[in-house]
């Protein structure tokens, strides 16, 4: 138990359905973040929320919508989705900075067929 | 651009030695590293500065050539545990930001 928790834990969409990932920290960290882990790939950066407020957005398509209303609840909303997107879908939070280490959620399987 | 890791794999008999590396093009303020079993989430191992560091945790350290822009994993007398994707993260300096940004990872199987 990381004290990040995600849910679901798997998810099939088709490309017209319309999801929302959850993330929530128990840890009183202040910043937040979305990774995308695909096979053979590294994990890539998607967003990055510190105080609630973005300040990374690591050029990625609009189908992928974040919401961060609090320091402690993390959303990523879905839509129009492509075959591509499929992958796992990590959260993370720190303290402050990436400049600390990550607390990692064990990730939405997303599969879009 | 991503840290380069090497090897992309490797398999050991318990009680071996091996060692990671990542090596990046850019200069760097930090390396961090990452242990990920199947099915969980990464979990944090440990982060080294510029400056050129060495850190232990248990039987698993690293160290961070500066000159070299490269860091080494060091596993030594393994164990089943150590078993997973090892990955490094790169923290560019200057103007890294927030931006931690990951390489492939190693697969690392000990056996017994």
């Amino acid at each position: 138990e990381t004290g990040v928790t995600q849910t679901p834990r798997h998810l099939v969409m088709g490309m017209t359905n319309k999801k929302s990932l959850k993330c929530e920290q128990h840890l009183g960290h202040n910043a937040m973040y979305w990774y995308k882990q695909s096979a053979k790939k590294p994990l890539e950066l998607m967003f990055v929320y510190n105080f609630k407020e973005q300040t990374e957005n690591n050029s990625v398509p609009s189908r992928f919508s974040p919401e961060c209303p609090n320091s402690s609840h993390l959303f990523l909303h879905l839509h129009t989705l492509q075959p591509e997107d499929s992958a796992l879908y990590l959260c993370a939070s720190s303290q402050e900075t990436s400049l600390e280490k990550l607390f990692f959620g064990s990730g939405t399987q997303l599969s879009v067929l | 651009q991503q840290p380069v890791q090497s090897p992309q794999a490797v398999i050991l008999r318990e009680g071996e030695d091996a060692v990671i590396n990542c090596s990046s093009s850019k200069a760097l303020y930090s390396v961090h590293w990452y242990r990920q079993k199947h099915g969980e989430a990464p979990v944090f191992l440990m982060i080294l500065l510029k400056g050129g560091e060495q850190k232990g945790h248990e039987k698993i350290s690293a160290s961070f050539n500066e000159k070299k822009q490269q860091s080494s994993l060091y596993l030594t007398a393994s164990q089943l545990s150590y078993s997973g994707t090892y990955f490094c993260g790169t923290l560019a300096w200057p103007g890294g930001g927030n931006k931690l940004t990951f390489g492939t990872g190693t697969q690392l199987k000990v056996e017994l």
